[in-house]
This record gives C-alpha cells, structure tokens and sequence, in this order.
C-alpha cells in the first residue's frame, strides 16, 4: 500500500524557516518524481514545487522561488521542503505527492499545517 | 485570476448529470498539454479521479467521465450520489509560466 506521512509542520514567526519531510513507503520510491502542494485555509490546491527522480532540475511556482528548497533522499524514501524567509502568506497545509503518468498527482499524504504568524 | 479558471459552484439532484468545466489558454491546455481531475471531499487529502484528461484510476466509478477541446476540458458526472459532495479541481501545465497549476476548485452540492 503507497503511503506518505508528512511531518515538519509548526508555528513560525514571519520570516523564519522550517523543514517539511515526507516518509514515502509501499512503493520503489527513487523511481517516482514528487511534489509539493499546498492548500490555505479555506482556499484551494497550489503547487509549490517538483523533484524528479535524480533530483536535478527542480522547479518552483513563482512565489516560493529563492525561498524554498525541494530536495530527496532515496536511500531514505524521504522528500523534503526547506522554507526560508517564511511569509503570512505560506501559511496552509502542506501535502506530499507522488508524480505519475500525464503529470498527475496519484497518490497524497494527510498534510502537515505550517502557520506563519507573530 | 487563475490560469485555469473554473465555476465556484454546480449543483443538482440525486441521479442528474453535472459538469463542471475548466478553461484555460494557448500556454496550457491549448498547447497540449493534459488535463487531470481532483476530488477533495471535506477535510481530507485530494483525490485523482481522472488523469490525461480521458482516463479513470483504477476504483474511481464510471459515473466520472473527462473530456478535453481546444483550450478547455470538462468532467462529467453522472447518476449523482450524496457521496459526490465535494470540491473539484483540474490541474494543467502551463508553459509560458513553466509550471502546475490547479484550476480554483468548484464546490458540488447535492441537492
């Protein structure tokens, strides 16, 4: 059975950093690229950021990028989101995603809550 | 204003068919680029219902159809069930933004 479980998730003052993981199993984890996707209280889906298998070529939406770093280890089936700078804005549950055929998100983790407030 | 636009709100009965819609440009589903479907019932994690804008993971009913022309692509949902009530997304590529991007979601009530 595929699952991901993401962790990380606080409360963090404007401008700070947190690091969001993402524990995938049931699956050969190094053969899938991944994203992040978050959903603001209340609002709808955004994508933040993708990783492909070998980690190279990562690609960010706009407003994350220079702030955020997605990154894998796949001795370890984990992903990653390293997020610096934290605006209110970045506040919203963070889900972890399998990548699959026609760029499809097949599989979704629970969601870990990142609050950025003072 | 999203990149792919949808209506905030469908409803109908038990047993009608509704269809919820998902516009785009030339950047995105114009170019080519394929359409997938999500389910998000309240207070849990997505849910892909259709993929390459035509085809239904393995457990999703046949009830939910995809279709995709020029630079729109719609679902359809067929024989409506309490248990659809849910918000829907579409999700695209767009390449002169170079990156994923979900449709604003629509909200299915069940009347």
């Amino acid at each position: 059975e595929v699952q991901l479980v993401e962790s990380g998730g606080a409360l963090v003052q404007p401008g700070g950093s947190l690091r969001l993981s993402c524990a995938a199993s049931g699956f050969s984890f190094r053969n899938f690229a991944m994203s992040w996707v978050r959903q603001a209280p209340g609002k709808g889906l955004e994508w933040v950021a993708n990783i492909p298998q070998d980690g190279s070529e990562n690609k960010y939406v706009a407003s994350v990028r220079g702030r955020f770093t997605i990154s894998r280890d796949n001795a370890k089936n984990s992903l990653y989101l390293q997020m610096n700078s934290l605006r209110a804005e970045d506040t919203a549950l963070y889900y972890c995603a399998r990548d699959s055929h026609y760029g499809s998100k097949d599989y979704w983790g629970q969601g870990t809550l990142v609050t950025v407030s003072s | 204003q999203s990149v792919l636009t949808q209506p905030p709100s469908v409803s109908g009965a038990p047993g009608q068919r509704v269809t919820i819609s998902c516009t785009g440009s030339s950047s995105n589903i114009g170019a080519g680029y394929d359409v997938n479907w999500y389910q998000q019932l309240p207070g849990t994690a997505p849910k892909l219902l259709i993929y390459g804008n035509i085809y239904r993971p393995s457990g999703v009913p046949d009830r939910f159809s995809g279709s995709k022309s020029g630079t729109s692509a719609s679902l359809a949902i067929t024989g409506l069930q309490a248990e659809d009530e849910a918000d829907y997304y579409c999700q695209s590529y767009d390449a002169s933004l170079i990156g994923v991007f979900f449709g604003g979601g629509t909200k299915l009530t069940v009347l």
